[in-house]
């Protein structure tokens, strides 16, 4: 069965700095999907990046970037020049893609990581 | 362009009362799910379904029902609630081009009490 671990359950950070948080995976299939969400105080998620296992290219958004290792099963966010904007729970998930069809589509999430930027 | 719409976005219910939770969604998504959120427990899902009239067993099922009548709606329904529902209820559509998983849209959730 799939399982996402993301082993921080809160990080505080001083507005400014730099932050990673680290998500592990597991998963019997080859092929998959591993997205990153974003869930600020107001309560909605808001999708952040999605990446299928065979593009292990890192990928760098504005001040977000994300380090994809199968290697050792690790898709870690990396936040640069840490604002308050960014102090949110930050979840990391995975989609299988394998048959039957009807296990293609769920998300599995990990339990999240609380950010706080101390102004 | 609406998205996903949950409704109601708070209710509270007495234990043993019935309810049941609408997501609509606009986008002619085929496949919808219920997801429930508890503290340091992230995201689980509840019950999915991935087309008109059908549905299938999630995670945390157990205390749950959930019709998809027509394609766009997915109704969760609590029979006879408990305080162990209390939680923070999230309904979700997709698609696919083939099996490629895109576009995961997510409602902007439902805080439900039992009391």
């Amino acid at each position: 069965a799939q399982k996402v671990t993301q082993a921080q359950t809160e990080i505080s950070v001083v507005e400014k700095e730099d932050v990673t948080l680290d998500c592990v995976y597991e998963t019997r299939d080859t092929t998959y999907y591993l997205f990153w969400y974003k869930q600020p105080p107001s309560g909605e998620l808001v999708f952040l990046i999605r990446r299928n296992s065979f593009d292990e290219q890192n990928e760098i958004s504005g001040r977000y970037s994300w380090n994809f290792q199968k290697s050792t099963s690790s898709f870690n966010f990396t936040i640069t020049a840490s604002q308050v904007v960014d102090s949110a729970v930050y979840f990391c998930a995975l989609s299988e893609w394998g048959l039957p069809a009807l296990a293609n589509e769920k998300l599995t999430f990990g339990t999240g990581t609380r950010l706080t930027i101390i102004p | 362009n609406a998205g996903v719409t949950q409704t109601p976005k708070f209710r509270v219910l007495k234990t043993g009362q019935s309810m049941t939770l609408l997501c609509a969604q606009d986008m002619n998504h085929e496949y919808m799910y219920w997801y429930r959120q508890d503290p340091g427990m992230g995201l689980r899902l509840i019950h999915y379904s991935v087309g008109e009239g059908t549905t299938a067993k999630g995670e945390v099922p157990d205390g749950y029902n959930v019709s998809r009548l027509k394609k766009q709606n997915f109704l969760l329904g609590l029979e006879s609630a408990a305080p162990s529902q209390t939680s923070v209820y999230f309904c979700a559509s997709s698609y696919s081009i083939g099996q490629d998983p895109l576009g995961y849209t997510f409602g902007s959730g439902t805080r439900l009490t039992v009391v």
